[in-house]
């Protein structure tokens, strides 16, 4: 079965670059979040979109921009990059509003260092 | 925000083991997953289980949505088992967003 896919896994950066993480969901799926996620900790949500309008909005940098393609896939713009940032960030999908408790598949990740 | 609590946060097991992980929130839920995270960071789905009862192999998780608690058994674990386990819960009340516990670490030994 098809799943959440995200490019690049892996990407190094200096610090003050700028970065961009794509994301394209599951087929049908309509909602897209995506979270960051530090050595050692949870995942932490930062942003959600439904059908292409932002739904949701938690712990997101003002550095930090998305948004969702009306193909459905999602980029992550990453400006002003922190050591801070160093993170692995996942994206994830649904179908349906969150509200209406929906099952969240997450893709592999993509791995930011920042040096 | 809603409250994700995760015991125990550690856990060493010898192979063959079972073991119980449990989660505890704050709120009422809409959505409740556990996920397993493995060495390569990875996260997968093991069980969407906001109410009731799942099994899936040596996997079962139980949610009491009304006392508030999930729990996740491993039977019969293996060194595959390895990896942090998390719970994450969807409030009723904050959003479309998964509020993740901080894991459980396990590590089996063989």
């Amino acid at each position: 079965a098809a799943g959440v896919i995200q490019s690049p896994r892996h990407l190094i950066k200096e610090k003050r670059e700028t970065a961009t993480l794509k994301c394209y969901p599951i087929p049908r799926h309509d909602t897209v979040y995506w979270y960051q996620q530090g050595p050692g900790q949870d995942p932490q949500f930062l942003i959600s979109f439904y059908e292409k309008m932002q739904s949701d909005k938690g712990s997101i940098p003002d550095r930090f921009s998305a948004q969702q393609f009306s193909d459905y896939h999602s980029e992550l713009n990453m400006s002003s990059l922190e050591l801070g940032d160093s993170a692995l960030y996942f994206c994830a999908s649904s179908l349906g509003r969150a509200e209406q408790g929906g099952e969240l598949f997450f893709g592999e990740g993509s791995r930011l260092t920042v040096l | 925000g809603i409250q994700v609590e995760q015991s125990p946060p550690d856990l060493i097991l010898q192979e063959g083991a079972n073991s119980t992980l449990r989660c505890n929130f704050s709120d009422s839920v809409n959505n409740l997953q556990w996920f397993h995270q493995n060495p390569w960071g990875q996260l997968i789905n093991l069980f969407y289980i906001p109410s009731g009862t799942k099994q899936n192999g040596r996997l079962s998780a139980t949610t009491v949505a009304t006392e508030r608690y999930s729990l996740l058994y491993i039977s019969s674990s293996q060194t595959t088992d390895s990896g942090v386990y998390f719970c994450a819960v969807e409030s009723k009340t904050s959003g479309s967003r998964l509020t993740f516990g901080e894991g459980t670490q396990l590590t089996v030994n063989p």
